[in-house]
């Protein structure tokens, strides 16, 4: 199994909801990374979770958080959130944080917030 | 300036021509990696590399880590290629991050 999968495809929330996006990988994979993809940009990192524990915070607002409740499952816990969050979601991971493997990438969750 | 810059932006092409995409990038790598991203899709990893030149199927990357440049090339094109292409690096101290090109818009045309 070489499959990023996230659920769901499509998620439309309100400002004052709660909602979450769920990523899951079977490769054995120690590396899990949450990014967000605005139309036509390249993706932008927002959290790196090697081992279960959060590596790397991009500095993104508390709006998002994230959890990793084992290897092969990465959430993120959105609350509260703007229009200007309205995005494509892209889960990745990889085989381990250090040095340098492939990433495999998920279809990814293309979130709109109203 | 970029830390990796992507050329062209956009690349139009018939069926069937041979295609080259161009990256170089100003900072040292422990590997470069081209991605590939349909409209509305998620990103699939075609090729990750440190040096030299791999190939699979029509595609051909090469790095000359020298000249801190890589090409992406397309042989015989379909409209299946179609997708925007992603040049990529990762830094051995940078714990997994990816530093991203632009993107280069491709669109075969039948």
């Amino acid at each position: 199994d070489t499959e990023v999968t996230q659920t769901p495809k499509h998620l439309v929330m309100g400002m004052t909801n709660k909602k979450s996006l769920k990523c899951e990988q079977h490769m054995g994979h120690r590396a899990m990374y949450w990014y967000k993809q605005k139309a036509k940009k390249p993706p932008e990192l927002m959290f790196v979770y090697s081992y279960e524990k959060l590596s790397i915070n991009e500095s993104v607002p508390s709006r998002f958080s994230p959890e990793c409740p084992n290897s092969s499952l990465l959430n993120l816990h959105l609350h509260a959130l703007q229009p200007e969050d309205s995005a494509l979601y892209l889960c990745a991971s990889s085989l381990r944080l250090a040095g340098a493997y492939e990433q495999y990438f998920g279809p990814g969750t293309r979130l709109t917030v109203t | 300036k970029n830390e990796v810059e992507q050329s062209p932006q956009n690349l139009t092409a018939q069926e069937g021509e041979f295609i080259t995409i161009n990256c170089s990038y100003s900072v040292g790598i422990s590997a470069l990696h081209w991605l590939q991203q349909h409209p509305g899709g998620g990103i699939v990893s075609l090729f990750m590399l440190s040096s030299g030149k791999k190939k699979h199927g029509r595609l051909i990357a090469t790095i000359n880590i020298q000249e801190k440049h890589s090409s992406l090339h397309i042989t015989a094109s379909h409209p299946r290629d179609s997708a925007v292409y992603i040049c990529a690096v990762s830094q051995g101290t940078s714990y997994g991050k990816l530093t991203f090109g632009q993107g280069t818009i491709l669109t075969v045309h039948p």
